[in-house]
């Protein structure tokens, strides 16, 4: 079964300071991969996507991730983060093909950003 | 349009007890989701509907967790009894049929708290 490891529990950076989430995922197939946002106190959701073609995507709000398939990582990245992007963040794994075809998500990343 | 709806949002109760949680799904989203989120830990599906037929359930505790969704729209998760481990968000999703599995919708959560 797919798993998906997210390096750090807490992150606690300054205003324009840079951003980067680690992720890892097993599972050797084929895979979607994703990141969610949860801002405090509203829903889950989407922040941006990978399915194929260039390994480096754009999401909303100045996000990025990378693919790194050699490396089974998808890691998040923001290069001025601002006071706004203080939320948890969840890596999530599709794995294509695999049983029940379902959403595996990472523990989650706390990030604070202070003013 | 409206989104997930979940009812209540936050449930104190005593180990043995039961407990049961209520979604209502975006108008049309024929396929529904009942996540568990532990403290510190991501999202881990519990069960997936598509209409009132079960697609994956291989992860829901059966010998107390139940869910149902008997006419294709709302739906229940009910856990009887309830253990101390059992406290956790329980998150609902939807998406509309055909659609990838990141185009789901989160709803807010119901917080559980089993003393």
């Amino acid at each position: 079964a797919q798993s998906v490891s997210q390096h750090n529990h807490h992150v606690i950076l300054s205003e324009a300071a840079s951003l980067e989430l680690g992720c890892n995922y097993s599972y050797g197939g084929t895979v979607n991969l994703f990141w969610y946002v949860q801002y405090p106190g509203q829903h889950l959701q989407l922040l941006l996507k990978y399915f194929s073609g260039d390994p480096l995507v754009k999401g909303i709000k100045g996000f990025e991730a990378e693919f790194i398939k050699s490396k089974f990582s998808f890691n998040l990245r923001k290069p001025s983060v601002q006071w706004s992007d203080t939320a948890e963040y969840f890596c999530a794994v599709n794995a294509l093909r695999a049983a029940g075809n379902k959403l595996t998500f990472g523990g989650g990343t706390r990030v604070l950003v202070k003013p | 349009e409206a989104g997930v709806a979940q009812s209540p949002r936050y449930k104190i109760i005593e180990k043995r007890q039961s407990v049961a949680f209520w979604c209502n799904p975006i108008s049309g989203h024929a396929t529904l989701y009942w996540y568990q989120q532990i403290l510190g830990q991501g999202p881990k599906l519990l069960i997936q509907f598509q209409n009132n037929g079960v697609v994956d359930d291989s992860q829901l505790p059966k010998d107390r967790f139940s869910a149902e969704r008997l006419k294709g729209v709302d739906s229940t998760l009910k856990i009887q009894p309830a253990k101390l481990e059992d406290s956790a968000v329980y998150l609902c999703a939807s998406r509309l049929p055909g659609q990838g599995e990141e185009t789901q919708y989160f709803g807010p959560g119901t917080r559980l708290l089993v003393l």
